[in-house]
């Protein structure tokens, strides 16, 4: 079955690096997303992406982070200052349209990646 | 995105049918139910998901109340790795481009 991949799994960084997490989305898939969710928290809503532009963000994403689909495959998530409160476990997603049809509606996740920052 | 309130956890014997509830009472015409889980750490799972008619598929089905105020999940035969958390979102669809709103879950404990 195909699947959502991330890398790396766990990445360890300082406080003020830029950090990359990158994402292959499923590949007939045209909406691409990232969540995050702090340990013992929520699953969090970052943004969507589509048709090589966001779509819609939450107040979370503010200038400090960015999104890319660089090629046909990868996704990334860039962090250009990492923060304490920024350690997480970040969610990419994706699906093959937004809407309502039967399996239109379903998100397929991939195993995230986790960060800490020291 | 309407509020939704499930209960902080559940317990079900292997084999029994587990059956989650949600209430999402102030839900809006144009508005689906989804039920998506969350294993251990691991990455949210698409379960089901709904407008008003009941849905069935290889997972489970969901039961919705003709008034939308409510739902039910129900797993028909759990077993131990259905243990995971269990999250009832309520998502407008088509303009709200994969926003899910999820909140803490139920947490379902599936013992022997």
């Amino acid at each position: 079955e195909p699947e959502v991949t991330q890398t790396p799994s766990h990445q360890v960084t300082q406080m003020g690096q830029e950090v990359i997490l990158r994402c292959v989305p499923i590949s007939n898939h045209l909406y691409f997303y990232w969540y995050r969710q702090i340990l013992g928290q929520k699953v969090e809503f970052l943004v969507s992406f589509y048709n090589n532009e966001i779509s819609e963000k939450s107040e979370i994403f503010d200038d400090q982070f960015s999104v890319e689909r660089p090629d046909g495959s990868n996704f990334t998530l860039k962090i250009r200052s990492t923060k304490l409160e920024d350690s997480a476990m970040y969610f990419c997603a994706s699906n093959v349209r937004w809407g309502t049809l039967a399996k239109d509606g379903e998100l397929f996740f991939g195993e995230g990646s986790r960060l800490t920052v020291l | 995105d309407a509020k939704t309130t499930q209960p902080t956890s559940m317990d079900c014997a292997e084999g029994r049918a587990a059956n989650l509830p949600c209430n999402h009472s102030t839900i809006s015409g144009n508005e689906y139910v989804y039920w998506y889980r969350q294993i251990h750490s691991q990455g949210p799972q698409y379960i089901i998901h709904g407008l008003k008619n009941n849905e069935t598929n290889e997972m489970a089905s969901l039961i919705i109340t003709e008034d939308r105020k409510s739902s039910t999940l129900i797993l028909p035969h759990a077993t131990l790795r259905d243990t995971a958390v269990y999250y009832c979102i309520v998502n407008a669809g088509g303009t709200s481009y994969g926003k899910l709103t999820f909140g803490q879950g139920t947490i379902l404990t599936v013992h022997p």
